[in-house]
């Protein structure tokens, strides 16, 4: 079945831990996005990568690294985990960036303790 | 700065009874407007996506309309199916064009039978 897959589902994070939240496509999309949503706040963007190479910083990219080394993957790293970071993680896809829909994963809980 | 406004925040419905969702936008140059739905635990799912004013799409019980300063998602006859949080997001010209959508913090929807 096509579309984004996420892991882990969930997972209890010890702060100053590293952590790589995974998330892979198969719809051969381009751009590939990172949100996180907080009760609140609503969904922000963390990270994006236009095309396979290319990342670029979202709204919220302090604490987090992304790498886009191949069109599937988008991975997502905490280089050092702090309690600030717990939130649900979703990645989301697109043919293209700009006007194009993006479609979104089943989504990370994390939470940093 | 873009924004992205939804109203109400939460909407209570009997099983039958019609109503309609609000978002409103402050956007530099509108490239798209996206409605989608999120089930608890889930990540966002895709609805529709309207381009220009007077634009309408419907989808069964669902039709988003497009004005120059809003968009509405008139929910005729629902059922309790379609309880979820109703999200909007618009298209923002971020570090580069169009690789950010701002969302709206969401309607969450109930309907009771």
């Amino acid at each position: 079945i096509a579309g984004i897959t996420q892991a882990p589902t969930s997972q209890i994070l010890a702060a100053g831990r590293r952590m790589t939240l995974r998330c892979t496509q198969d719809m051969r999309h381009n751009a590939m996005y990172w949100y996180r949503q907080d009760l609140g706040l609503g969904l922000r963007l963390i990270h994006y990568s236009n095309t396979a190479g290319t990342t670029g910083k979202g709204e919220v990219p302090d604490g987090y690294s992304v790498s886009r080394a191949n069109t599937d993957d988008f991975p997502l790293t905490l280089a050092s985990a702090v309690p600030s970071q717990t939130s649900v993680y979703f990645c989301a896809s697109s043919q293209a960036s700009g006007s194009d829909e993006q479609f979104f994963g089943p989504g990370t809980r994390l939470t940093v303790l | 700065e873009d924004q992205v406004t939804q109203s109400p925040e939460a909407l209570r419905l009997q099983e039958g009874e019609s109503s309609s969702l609000n978002c409103s936008y402050t956007v530099s140059g509108l490239r798209g407007l996206f409605w989608y739905r999120q089930d608890p635990g889930k990540g966002p799912e895709f609805l529709f996506t309207l381009y220009s004013a007077g634009e309408e799409k419907e989808k069964e019980r669902l039709k988003a309309t497009l004005t120059k300063k809003e968009s509405f998602l008139h929910i005729t006859a629902p059922k309790p199916e379609d309880s979820a949080t109703y999200l909007c997001a618009v298209p923002t010209l971020g570090n580069q064009a169009g690789t950010a959508l701002i969302f709206g913090k969401g309607t969450t929807l109930s309907v009771s039978s």
